[in-house]
């Protein structure tokens, strides 16, 4: 059965700081999503990483997979309040038909 | 605009009763998957669907039924053999095989026992 982990499961940050959000997965896959959940919303496609060495940036978010690892991380660079939310990874399994989400991370960023 | 839609946004659900749990979406995708979110947790997989007429259970199928009769749509039916419907649904949809676009949400239905 494919797990997805993901730590540290809360994490309260102050402004300015720069913390990085850890994802690991059981199984063979070279295709993980990253998601954001505001408290009682739907889910917001953050980054679709595709290939081993994958990055992207967006804004003070960054992304990257390790496939061989079985390892993506999310990377957050002088936090904002704004980023307060609760985000999840994704692994495509199910010959690439399935979603199997993370635990899910949520984030606090004090003011 | 392009999206999908969830209907009701809140249920709730009386003991012995089952009830539906609509999924639109104008999105002309293929794929359509339900998840149930338990409070703190992730998603769970609960069906889905890659073409009309054909679906296949997801890791938490017992209690619930669906069907797609049209690309469009996706209802989902929490039956009264769900004992625990308690949790906040979700929809989303995909184009089929194409593992470079993210799966949509929809804004959710939070379901609660009266």
């Amino acid at each position: 059965e494919l797990k997805v982990e993901q730590n540290p499961l809360f994490l309260s940050m102050q402004e300015g700081k720069n913390y990085t959000i850890y994802c690991n997965y059981s199984t063979t896959s070279d295709r993980l999503y990253w998601y954001r959940q505001d408290p009682g919303k739907s889910l917001e496609s953050l980054f679709v990483l595709l290939s081993n060495g994958a990055v992207k940036q967006e804004g003070r978010l960054m992304a990257s997979l390790d496939t061989k690892a079985r390892l993506s991380t999310l990377h957050i660079t002088a936090a904002v309040h704004d980023l307060s939310a609760t985000y999840f990874c994704a692994v495509l399994t199910g010959g690439g038909n399935k979603l199997t989400f993370g635990t899910g991370t949520q984030l606090k960023v004090e003011l | 605009d392009g999206g999908i839609t969830q209907s009701p946004k809140y249920l709730f659900r009386k003991e012995g009763q089952n009830v539906t749990l609509s999924c639109e979406q104008n999105l002309n995708h293929d794929a359509m998957y339900w998840y149930r979110q338990d409070p703190g947790q992730g998603l769970r997989l609960i069906y889905y669907s890659q073409i009309v007429n054909d679906f296949q259970k997801g890791d938490i199928a017992e209690g619930y039924s669906v069907s797609r009769e049209k690309k469009e749509s996706f209802p989902l039916t929490v039956t009264s053999a769900q004992k625990n419907p308690t949790a906040f649904y979700l929809c989303a949809s995909r184009i089929r095989d194409r593992s470079n676009q993210p799966q949509h949400f929809g804004d959710g239905t939070r379901l609660s026992i009266l």
